[in-house]
């Protein structure tokens, strides 16, 4: 069981937004800042955002992060077949001085 | 343009070590964590560990004691060791950098996945 906790699957149409959500069960997610990463089968992970809410180089602002106190969330608008792919977040726990992963979500284009 | 480049050994035998190096080309290798990540098949991610270019290393402490990182900055080289592998160690191995915007799991470029099979 992941220390953060993600939907297992999500869904959505080309041109829809779909938002991924990355939360710490019954605890706030923490002071960390969250990361998220896309895999496409095969291939390994890629950095989408960093420090909650940073898009690095060459990631389409199609791609959005933030976080609360209690939760952190990925949203994806415009969505493309291409954005097919398992999505995980990341942070660092102070508790056991580390990364933990979420466990992923698999985004699937209707 | 920072790429990693990654080998070892592919296929182990049970109690048997495994060995693993990253290869850092195009760019610094001082001023970052070096991090090795793992994924069962079919599973999600799992934080190995990370070593900085001093040799200072942080663990998951999942793995028991059984990891080891060690680093060449000659050669701009970070090595894994797992020793005891078992089946549940089988998985597609990962090099990556973090560290680059000062955040802890900001995990870019990563290597190209080396596949661990224990059998």
């Amino acid at each position: 069981q992941s220390v953060l906790a993600q939907p297992p699957s999500a869904s959505g149409t080309p041109g829809q937004s779909v938002t991924i959500s990355c939360s710490r069960g019954n605890s706030n997610i923490g002071g960390n800042a969250i990361s998220w990463f896309q895999q496409v089968p095969g291939a390994a992970p890629k950095l989408l955002i960093y420090a909650n809410n940073q898009r690095p180089s060459g990631v389409p602002d199609r791609f959005s992060g933030s976080k609360s106190a209690t939760s952190a969330s990925l949203a994806i608008s415009g969505l493309q077949s291409e954005d097919e792919a398992d999505y995980y977040c990341a942070a660092w726990d102070d508790s056991l001085n580390g990364v933990v992963f979420g466990g992923g979500t698999k985004l699937t284009v209707l | 343009q920072v790429q990693l480049q990654q080998w070892g050994t592919g296929l182990l035998k049970p109690s048997e070590t495994l060995s693993l190096t990253c290869a850092v080309s195009g760019g610094s290798f001082t001023g970052f964590d070096w991090t090795w990540i793992r994924q069962p098949p079919g599973k999600g991610l799992e934080w190995i560990g990370e070593i900085n270019p001093s040799g200072i290393t942080r663990y998951n402490p999942s793995l028991g004691g059984r990891v080891s990182m060690s680093v060449d900055t000659s050669k701009k080289e970070f090595s894994l060791t797992l020793t005891s592998v078992t089946a549940a160690d089988t998985a597609v191995y990962y090099c990556a950098r973090s560290g680059f915007h000062d955040i802890a799991a900001d995990f870019d470029p990563w290597g190209q996945g080396t596949l661990v099979s224990v059998s």
